[in-house]
């Protein structure tokens, strides 16, 4: 079974500050990982994803985020905060091979304060 | 359509009724998959379609919750008997295929239910 945790519900930055957003994943066999993003009153949408490779990964709007085995860890940081990066941050987990059912943490909200 | 689309967007039932929620998922999508995302929590599995089959229910909650996918493509999410803790946001999402994808879920804006 897969499963995360986001560490935060909350998160406030000031604009032009480090946005640094906590995953620790836990998973039987080797996992794919996602953050999604949640903008007021739209759909989630893909930010990045993991799956094999690179432990880096840059996705849209200036986020990455690092898989980190060792420490069971996939945090997703930007350098510079927009106003435009406020919304709710969902981390996800699905293992590798065949269908495996996605799982979703609990969410951060970033507020970006100006 | 572009996206995912779900109907209503807004449903507001009494306690005890039943309420259908649909999701036309994007064309040419063979998976299509529900979740239910109730207040300050993320997303949580329901049920997996590939095709017109259930693949994976195990997270239908109890057996008031139903979900049909007659002809591969719309989806219909049924609850009979709505209790209050039905209330949440029902979110509908497709993938090109439920077991080569690497994950990436296409969602909709989701059916926002709440029971009275």
């Amino acid at each position: 079974a897969q499963s995360v945790t986001q560490l935060g519900s909350h998160v406030s930055v000031s604009e032009g500050a480090l946005v640094l957003l906590r995953c620790n994943y836990s998973s039987s066999v080797p996992p794919y990982l996602f953050w999604y993003v949640q903008y007021p009153n739209q759909g989630l949408q893909l930010l990045l994803k993991y799956t094999t490779g690179a432990t880096l990964v840059k996705g849209i709007n200036g986020f990455e985020a690092e898989f980190k085995k060792s420490e069971t860890s996939f945090h997703l940081t930007k350098p510079s905060a927009h106003m435009s990066d406020a919304a709710e941050y969902f981390c996800a987990v699905r293992g590798s091979g065949g269908y495996q059912k996605v799982t979703f943490g609990t969410g951060t909200k970033l507020q970006v304060i100006p | 359509g572009a996206g995912v689309s779900q109907t209503p967007s807004n449903k507001v039932t009494e306690k005890g009724k039943y309420v259908e929620l649909r999701c036309d998922p994007i064309s040419g999508h063979t998976a299509l998959y529900w979740y239910r995302q109730s207040l300050g929590q993320g997303p949580e599995f329901l049920i997996y379609f590939q095709g017109t089959g259930a693949a994976d229910d195990s997270g239908l909650p109890n057996d008031r919750f139903f979900a049909v996918r007659p002809e591969g493509s719309v989806s219909t999410l049924k609850i009979q008997r709505t209790e209050r803790g039905d209330s949440a946001v029902y979110l509908c999402a497709s993938s090109p295929d439920g077991f080569s994808n690497t994950g990436e879920l296409f969602f909709g804006e989701g059916s926002r239910l709440t029971v009275l």
